[in-house]
């Protein structure tokens, strides 16, 4: 099983659309969880943390459920411009920290 | 300030040959981790390198190495070359790679091709 699992998609959602991900988790040792967006070939950017409360960023919403060992990510009122891979990325110590990205889910928003 | 700076962007190499890819953290940051991500997959982890010591590997051959200099850049040489490590490689750079929530930043990577 792998430690990050993402559905990779693609999402194909109209303009203005509410898009949402889920990503699971095996090691219940995770410490960090956040969502990253990356654009075809470019690196990966930072789009939000994840904290256990949920989180908010503008039409963007997170949510980290420890005891079913998975994080989501919405996103309200879709926009051509958020077309992208969306990775999931969880921090655990096993002796040292790592960061262990999902395969990531692409979103395509249509005009 | 200037971002996560790698070299060189693109890169064409033979099987057997070997590489170096460079890496200058953002100002500030002492840790360094490097990456390999295939085409379709997400970034695969292969070492971090915290203040010149190596803090962590992943399920990488021993053709991988790194090191990391006073000036916390770093650098991550392949050997032998194999077709399969054609790979977007990419740097991320953070405060000290220790501690919870720390955010990783990275640069735009190096494209490898082994032809």
């Amino acid at each position: 099983r792998k430690e990050v699992e993402q559905d990779p998609g693609p999402f194909n959602v109209p303009e203005g659309a509410t898009v949402a991900f889920n990503c699971t988790y095996s090691n219940s040792a995770s410490q960090s969880f956040f969502w990253y967006r990356q654009d075809c070939r470019k690196e990966p950017k930072l789009l939000m943390s994840v904290y256990s409360s949920g989180n908010e960023d503008g039409r963007f919403t997170a949510q980290l459920n420890r005891a079913s060992q998975y994080i989501s990510l919405l996103i309200r009122d879709s926009k051509l411009s958020d077309s992208a891979t969306y990775l999931c990325v969880v921090q655990f110590t096993s002796g040292t920290y790592k960061y262990i990205f999902g395969t990531g889910t692409r979103l395509k928003v249509l005009a | 300030d200037a971002g996560v700076t790698q070299s060189p962007t693109h890169l064409i190499k033979t099987r057997g040959q070997q590489v170096t890819l460079r890496c200058s953290p953002i100002s500030g940051h002492k840790s360094v981790s490097w990456y390999q991500q295939v085409l379709g997959q997400g970034p695969q982890f292969i070492f971090q390198y915290y203040e010149k010591e190596e803090r962590g590997r992943g399920n990488f051959p021993d053709r991988f190495s790194a090191r990391q200099f006073p000036n916390y850049s770093s650098e991550l040489n392949v050997n032998a070359l194999l077709l399969g490590d054609s790979a977007l490689y990419l740097c991320a750079s953070s405060l000290t790679g220790w501690s919870t929530n720390e955010k990783l930043f990275f640069g735009s990577g190096t494209q490898l091709s082994v032809l």
